[in-house]
């Protein structure tokens, strides 16, 4: 079945630093969707991408859909304590419309 | 406030026990998916509700069943419990099957 795998599993940054999560699926998407989960808390919807080669901004958040829609990044910029979480990105899985989700990469922040 | 709402947010229960979870949707919002989530891991599909119809399902046995309500709420249902059912289970809303997901802060299931 579908696979959507995120690199890297965990990631411990200075604040200030930069980060950047890779999420990689098996099959096409026909679109990505990212969502931050806090510790304890439950997943945030952050955004959707449906174009190939779409970039978009949030803030300090840079989100990019590949160009194959196959794989896409979410970078943050100069991490904030506030940045702390779990980031998931997800996809519809093949031609239905159930959302699966990446393995996920916890982000850690060091004051 | 996460506008989807879910009942209980903890719940205890035996091995072999039956267990019934709750979710309002969002304001607005008609579908409803149901994920398990283990500690440590992403959350897996359980199944979606669109139209008071099971619309798709994950690899999840029999023992998982659910139902949507004419005012779009939904009921998730877990017999013969198993240990390895402990998690947490999100309810998530949208509006249409492949909307943005709003979700609840879901149930914390344990089994013991």
């Amino acid at each position: 079945g579908q696979q959507v795998m995120q690199i890297p599993q965990y990631q411990h940054v200075q604040e200030g630093e930069d980060f950047t999560t890779y999420c990689n699926s098996s099959t096409t998407l026909s679109n990505i969707q990212w969502y931050k989960q806090r510790p304890g808390g439950h997943p945030v919807f952050l955004i959707q991408l449906v174009k190939s080669g779409e970039v978009k901004k949030q803030k300090r958040l840079t989100f990019q859909f590949g160009e194959a829609k196959k794989n896409s990044s979410l970078h943050i910029t100069a991490t904030q304590t506030t940045d702390v979480g779990t980031y998931f990105c997800a996809g519809p899985g093949g031609a239905t419309n159930k959302l699966i989700f990446g393995t996920g990469t916890l982000l850690a922040v060091q004051p | 406030d996460a506008g989807v709402t879910q009942s209980p947010t903890h719940l205890i229960k035996t091995r072999g026990q039956q267990v019934t979870l709750r979710c309002s949707p969002k304001s607005g919002h008609d579908t409803v998916s149901w994920y398990q989530q283990a500690l440590g891991q992403g959350p897996q599909f359980i199944f979606q509700y669109y139209e008071e119809e099971e619309r798709q399902r994950g690899n999840f046995p029999d023992r998982f069943s659910g139902h949507q309500f004419p005012n779009y709420s939904s009921e998730l249902n877990v017999n013969a419990l198993l240990l390895g059912d402990s998690a947490l289970y999100l309810c998530a809303s949208s509006q249409g099957p492949r909307g943005g997901y709003t979700f609840g802060s879901g149930t914390r299931l344990t089994v013991v």
